[in-house]
């Protein structure tokens, strides 16, 4: 079973960046991934708002992407010696304070079968 | 505004069945697999249905998904108090290349 584990909460000021990890168990990561279609997801959940994906990357080559919304700000990357994969979001608003969520899936699809436990941003002047 | 719509609550009685839509486009719903996830505040998401109408294991079999053109729908039979939750539907949009989710379903058990 894939377990997934978040840093902690933040707390940013306005234009500040941010970058939150998600350390994978018993999935690994690179060249040598059983599962080479499978990577780590980014969601978000704004307070009082639905769910938003922030990007893909791939646990095998590292190729992402991310939608247009925030492709100029976010940056995704992964650690393959330690299964760990991280979120940036630069030049933060007051709108980017929200529950982010790391979860493992395939390329292309919205399913997402392991879920990290969350972690809360929190931008305030 | 969220690319996939659904209505924002339902509500059912206990034993009852309820459905929940979720409708998008040609770009999305229409040629991609759907996923359903059950969320409760201050917990990650549970993904309750994958590819439109496959429950992952342990999601009992009162849960089921359908595709029908461009709209999708999660039904949950033998309603339990337990089942209150918000409810996502997801999936890939070819047109946006990103994955959109819809605004979420109130589920009430009465």
């Amino acid at each position: 079973q894939v377990q997934l584990v978040q840093s902690g909460a933040e707390v940013k000021k306005p234009g500040a960046s941010v970058k939150v990890s998600c350390k994978a168990s018993d999935f690994t990561f690179g060249p040598t991934s059983t599962f080479p279609t499978f990577g780590i997801n980014w969601v978000r959940q704004a307070p009082g708002q639905g769910l938003e994906w922030l990007g893909w990357i791939s646990a095998y080559n590292a190729n992402a992407n991310s939608p247009e919304t925030v492709q100029d700000r976010v940056t995704l990357t992964i650690d393959i010696s330690t299964t760990t994969a991280y979120m940036e979001l630069r030049n933060l608003t007051s709108d980017d304070t929200a529950i982010y969520y790391c979860a493992r899936g395939e390329v292309e699809t919205a399913d997402f079968d392991s879920w990290g436990q969350g972690t809360l941003v929190t931008v305030s002047s | 505004q969220s690319v996939l719509t659904q209505p924002p609550a339902v509500s059912a009685a206990p034993g009852q069945k309820v459905t929940i839509s979720c409708s998008g486009s040609g770009s999305n719903i229409e040629i991609n697999h759907v996923s359903w996830y059950r969320h409760l505040p201050g917990t990650a998401p549970k993904l309750l249905m994958s590819h439109t109408n496959k429950r992952p294991s342990g999601i009992p079999d009162r849960f089921s998904g359908s595709k029908t053109g461009t709209s999708a729908t999660l039904a949950i039979t033998g309603l339990q108090t337990g089942d209150e939750a918000d409810y996502y539907c997801g999936t890939w949009d070819s047109s946006l290349s990103s994955v959109v989710f819809g605004g979420g379903t109130k589920l009430t058990v009465l």
